[in-house]
């Protein structure tokens, strides 16, 4: 079965600073992978996602994961974080149909002026 | 396009009850994906459907149901309300469910909370 595990329940850093959001998957195949976003109050908003097409994959508002199966990672970064980044960002890894998601736990990433 | 919407926003219901949630997805797509979110336990999937039929479940009791309409639209339901299924339930809507192929879009969620 599919696993996710996220380092850090809680990220701070300044703005400007480079943003880095760790994700690690467990998997017997290959895996596709899933960075999404939730701002306070909403759903969640999908970022990017990894299907073996390319293993540097770019997202919406600036975003990039890479994808290292060496490693079995999919870290998530952002050159300069801005304030509107303030939110809780979820890793995740479907199942082999391709019709289910498991979360990471999720990390919180706070942007300070 | 209107994007999935979820009904109600916020419940608030007493052990013991019964609750019913609705999920319209976006239109034109046939799969509806449900979640639970809780600060204990995180994002955990429900259950999918796709053309009326549920094609997968998670790991839930028996007193976690769904339906799917010919419309698409989906509802669920939690009979026997326990103080645990206090949660954000989620409700996400793709083409046709296939997570790697398409977009699963979110909606809002629905918030109960079990008194």
């Amino acid at each position: 079965a599919q696993s996710v595990t996220q380092l850090g329940s809680h990220v701070s850093v300044s703005e400007g600073a480079l943003v880095l959001l760790r994700c690690n998957y467990s998997s017997s195949v290959p895996p596709y992978l899933f960075w999404y976003v939730q701002y306070p109050n909403q759903g969640l908003q999908l970022l990017l996602k990894y299907t073996s097409a390319a293993t540097l994959v770019k997202g919406i508002n600036g975003f990039e994961a890479e994808f290292k199966k060496s490693e079995t990672s999919f870290h998530l970064t952002k050159p300069s974080a801005h304030m509107s980044d303030a939110a809780e960002y979820f890793c995740a890894v479907s199942n082999n149909a391709g019709n289910m998601l498991t979360f990471g736990g999720g990390t919180r990433l706070m942007v300070k002026p | 396009k209107a994007g999935v919407t979820q009904t109600p926003r916020y419940l608030i219901k007493t052990r013991g009850q019964q609750v019913t949630l609705s999920c319209s997805p976006i239109s034109g797509h046939r799969s509806v994906s449900w979640y639970q979110q809780t600060p204990g336990q995180g994002l955990q999937f429900l259950f999918e459907y796709f053309s009326e039929t549920q094609r997968n479940k998670g790991n839930f009791p028996g007193r976690f149901s769904g339906r799917q309409f010919s419309n698409s639209r989906s509802e669920m339901n939690v009979s026997t309300l326990e103080l645990g299924d206090s949660a954000l339930y989620l409700c996400a809507s793709s083409l046709s469910g296939g997570v790697s192929t398409d977009t699963q879009y979110f909606g809002p969620g629905t918030r109960l909370t079990v008194l």
